[in-house]
């Protein structure tokens, strides 16, 4: 099964908002709402950000905030930093034998 | 504080095998699904497997099903990788996580990882 579609990359000044978007199929992100989205800095191990569509883990910034419309989730930051350019991944439970897709990841750009 | 610590990896040659190991400590070791999600180099995330927390259910991706068993020893607070019948495309650096539900669809907290090459 195929990966689940993000934007390779995407870039924004300090203080603007930012949106990623990941797009799969109605058999994982637009049949279930367990999309989750990851944070990883280079060489280090990935951080989750976002569970089931919108929630935030316990001590995540509340600029970071998630969202679905049909086959399309976005992660949106707000306010961005220079401290999020990073890659970030969306993942989402899967109805076929695969079980969880992962996107192929983004990029962040802080300009 | 929730720790994880993966273990096991280095250099194996083509068809051959590796066991992994995650130590975990600060949680509730039996109570949450553990998976494991490799990255090869320089490229992106691959879920690999799940167990719950039982170790009752096991899921696998497409990709290694057939060649890698996930287990756990509960009495240990350790979760297994056995990778048989190794690839090239198998390199990759692999992470254990635990998991915010028992089917071990969402990984929560993750290990630093153990690098697996596979290579003649």
């Amino acid at each position: 099964q195929s990966a689940l579609t993000q934007p390779a990359s995407v870039s924004g000044s300090p203080g603007q908002s930012i949106t990623i978007s990941c797009t799969g199929t109605s058999s994982d992100v637009g049949g279930y709402d367990y999309v989750s989205w990851y944070q990883q800095h280079p060489g280090k191990a990935p951080k989750l950000m976002i569970y089931d569509v919108s929630n935030r883990p316990s001590g995540v910034s509340n600029r970071f905030s998630g969202s679905k419309s049909g086959n399309t989730a976005s992660l949106t930051i707000s306010g961005l930093q220079a401290e999020d350019e990073s890659d970030y991944y969306c993942s989402s439970y899967t109805s076929s034998s695969t079980h969880v897709l992962f996107g192929g990841g983004t990029k962040l750009t802080v300009l | 504080e929730v720790q994880l610590v993966e273990s096991g990896g280095g250099l194996v040659q083509p068809g051959g095998s590796l066991r992994l190991s995650c130590a975990a400590s600060g949680f509730t070791f039996s109570v949450y699904a553990m998976s494991w999600v490799r990255q090869p180099p320089g490229k992106g995330l691959e879920w690999v497997s799940a167990i719950t927390g039982s170790g009752g259910r096991t899921y696998y991706a497409d990709s290694v099903k057939g060649r890698f068993t996930i287990s756990r020893d509960n009495s240990k607070n350790t979760l297994y990788l056995q990778m048989n019948s190794l690839r090239a495309d198998d390199t990759a650096v692999y992470y254990c996580a635990n998991n915010y539900y028992d089917s071990g669809i969402t990984p929560k907290d993750w290990g630093q990882g153990t690098q697996v090459t596979v290579s003649s």
